[in-house]
């Protein structure tokens, strides 16, 4: 079994400042995990993934994530917000044999003020 | 063009009405899937397909029908459509993950906006 909780469900920031998105999941297997953007009306994007190799994984657009086991914990970081960076994200499981499906997180609205 | 594509991408129906969503892709994936958005819910995935002789419920899957045409064509059907299927639903495909060689990322569709009325 697998699950993923994405703690915020909104996170507003300031233009400049750092971005912080936090996912904590479960997995009875080795999990691959990742992290999707959905920007308004539109389909999701992969920001980033880990599958077993550098636990620090950078993504696009100066995105990047650390897996940390012992916490089961894989938080989304950004050093300086950009307006653009404004839409919901969504952390994502699967084990990593392959062999079973994606669980998604209920997503996490980022909110960009100048 | 995109990768996949989604056809209707607005529809809005009436109670009881039979409703399809096709997908195609070109991605060349054997994988394909249904899924559910709703606010606040993140994605719930409704059908899945990992080959075209393979089709799989998902979460809530209750309501709902899929058939796999073909390696690139997977449809979702509501046979009688009622208003709590209101939603966005996407379809995504993607490869068979690390034990293929593959990523295991899903590719996205740019979804169908469903509304029954």
């Amino acid at each position: 079994a697998q699950s993923v909780t994405q703690l915020d469900s909104h996170v507003s920031v300031s233009e400049g400042t750092p971005v912080l998105l936090r996912c904590n999941y479960s997995s009875s297997y080795s999990p691959s995990l990742f992290w999707y953007v959905q920007h308004p009306n539109k389909g999701l994007q992969l920001l980033l993934k880990y599958t077993s190799a550098a636990t620090l994984v950078k993504g696009i657009n100066g995105f990047e994530a650390e897996f940390k086991k012992s916490e089961t914990s894989f938080h989304l970081t950004k050093p300086s917000a950009h307006m653009s960076d404004a839409a919901e994200y969504f952390c994502v499981v699967t084990p990593f044999s392959g062999y079973s499906t994606l669980t998604f997180g209920k997503g996490t609205m980022l909110l960009v003020s100048p | 063009d995109a990768d996949v594509t989604q056809t209707p991408r607005n529809r809005i129906t009436k109670t009881g009405k039979r409703i399809m969503l096709e997908c195609s892709q070109t991605k060349g994936h054997d994988r394909m899937y249904w899924y559910r958005q709703d606010p606040g819910l993140g994605l719930q995935l409704i059908y899945y397909s990992f080959d075209v002789k393979d089709i799989n419920k998902g979460e809530i899957s209750d309501g709902y029908s899929v058939s796999r045409q073909a390696q690139a064509k997977f449809s979702l059907s509501l046979e009688s459509a009622i208003p709590n299927q209101t939603a966005l639903y996407f379809c995504a495909t993607s490869d068979s993950g690390e034990p293929t060689g593959g990523t295991g990322e899903l590719f996205f569709g740019e979804g169908s906006r469903l509304t029954v009325l």
